[in-house]
């Protein structure tokens, strides 16, 4: 069974650009969540979304916004980017319970130049 | 938002046992704990996950305290494969899934 993809690896993009990174679940899972992740820094919980819907979104200004498609594969945008967006950006999955796992993606790597 | 604190980082020898602890003071009745870890330079994977009783599986046990506030992850023979960032997180259904700093775990050969 294939996991959770991300797409692009990696992105090198330049200041005030956009960036649209992309994420596909495992199959079944209804649930995405994307966090931020800077170098050497934890992990910063940025969307969730469930059934199409934003569920909760974490503090980040609303440059960052995203949709969930209908089958369940998920867009992140991050308009007007700034050099401190540079991080990885992982995309999980999960069924939409509370005693479900979430499975990650490896990530994509956005570097602002 | 269900918090947890971990340790900021813990040591290990190889082939010893490893007992990680996490406090979750503020736990409420139907949030389940899970535990994932990160690799360097991977994404986050799961390890376990449990509510009331004690869980096992191939990676690890999972004991949790009888009031819920604390549990423990255990790794029964650390191998060099161990070393990453342990992160015990409270999950509740409806709630976004925060994860905390974690728990820097090296093991010594």
């Amino acid at each position: 069974e294939a996991g959770v993809t991300q797409s692009p690896t990696h992105l090198i993009k330049t200041r005030g650009q956009q960036a649209t990174l992309r994420c596909s679940p495992i199959s079944g899972h209804t649930s995405v969540y994307w966090y931020q992740q800077a170098l050497g820094l934890g992990l910063q919980f940025l969307l969730w979304y469930d059934e199409g819907e934003e569920r909760n979104r974490g503090n980040f200004p609303p440059r960052f916004s995203g949709r969930q498609f209908p089958n369940y594969s998920s867009e992140l945008n991050v308009n007007a980017l700034e050099l401190e967006d540079s991080a990885l950006y992982l995309c999980a999955s999960s069924e939409m319970t509370r005693h479900r796992e979430a499975f990650f993606g490896q990530g994509t790597r956005l570097t602002v130049v | 938002d269900a918090k947890t604190t971990q340790p900021n980082s813990m040591e290990s020898n190889e082939e010893e046992p490893v007992h990680l602890p996490c406090n979750h003071s503020t736990i409420s009745g139907t949030d389940y704990i899970h535990w994932y870890r990160q690799l360097p330079s991977q994404g986050p994977e799961y390890v376990i996950h449990g509510l009331t009783s004690n869980v096992n599986n191939r990676m690890a046990s999972l004991a949790i305290a009888e009031d819920r506030k604390s549990s423990t992850l255990i790794l029964h023979r650390a191998t060099l494969r161990d070393a990453a960032v342990y992160y015990c997180i409270l999950k509740t259904s409806y709630d976004k899934v925060i994860f905390g700093p974690g728990t820097s775990l090296s093991v010594i050969p």
